[in-house]
């Protein structure tokens, strides 16, 4: 499972609280993902960084904000958590040379915001 | 954008049987073609692969197809049990974006 740890595994959150989910990896992978996942709509991207200090958008990025100030830290923020937000949040990390593009998922943050 | 579809998006055998899951995609410069598997609860698994250079490729009971003309790729599993059971995704990948693409998903079920 390449190491990756995600904290909190669970959360629940009131409308309009600002909420960090962590992804920790240990294996030195130089690319980090964060998913969502929701019924109907498998996995779909947020946020994807490419080295420390260097984030891009994903297909879903709107609400959502990332920071990756160390390699083996990717961290998720939902500056003013909505209803919407509720998911399955799951962080993925990609190696780099012969064996790119394979990602490796964390275990999963289910969030809930009432 | 790149976009995957995925089908079936259920699918029930009877154990021992064959499962077929196909996907389509877009992007002509897709190079790279995963299968993640996913039980109740977990994570996605990684399970098989294919790079755009290769038609097929097989482990075990589990075997993936591409084929770039029509721009589909194939999950095979042979003689299917229980364990199977899951949530397959589909996925592809742009090596340009370095991102992955994926499918809807497809509930398998494996009947006694």
């Amino acid at each position: 499972d390449a190491g990756i740890t995600q904290s909190p595994r669970h959360k629940v959150t009131e409308t309009g609280t600002p909420v960090t989910l962590r992804c920790h990896q240990t294996e030195n992978h130089r690319y980090m993902y964060w998913y969502r996942q929701d019924p109907g709509h498998g996995l779909r991207l947020i946020h994807y960084s490419y080295g420390v200090k260097d984030t891009d958008k994903g297909e879903v990025s709107d609400g959502y904000s990332v920071s990756r100030s160390k390699t083996e830290d990717f961290l998720l923020t939902l500056e003013s958590a909505t209803s919407s937000q509720t998911s399955v949040y799951f962080c993925a990390t990609e190696s780099t040379g012969t064996s790119k593009g394979e990602q490796y998922f964390g275990p999963g943050t289910r969030l809930t915001v009432t | 954008g790149e976009n995957v579809e995925q089908h079936p998006s259920t699918l029930s055998v009877q154990e021992g049987d064959s499962a077929v899951i196909k996907c389509t995609y877009s992007d002509s410069a897709s190079n790279y073609f995963p299968w993640y598997k996913q039980e109740l609860g977990k994570r996605p698994q990684l399970i098989i692969d294919i790079r755009s250079n290769v038609g097929e490729k097989k482990d075990q009971r589990i075997a993936v197809t591409l084929n770039k003309t029509a721009k589909h790729f194939s999950l095979h599993i042979t003689e299917t049990q229980p364990e199977d059971s899951a949530v397959y995704f589909c996925a592809d990948h742009t090596g340009g974006g370095n991102k992955l693409t994926f499918g809807t998903g497809t509930q398998l079920k494996v009947e006694l």
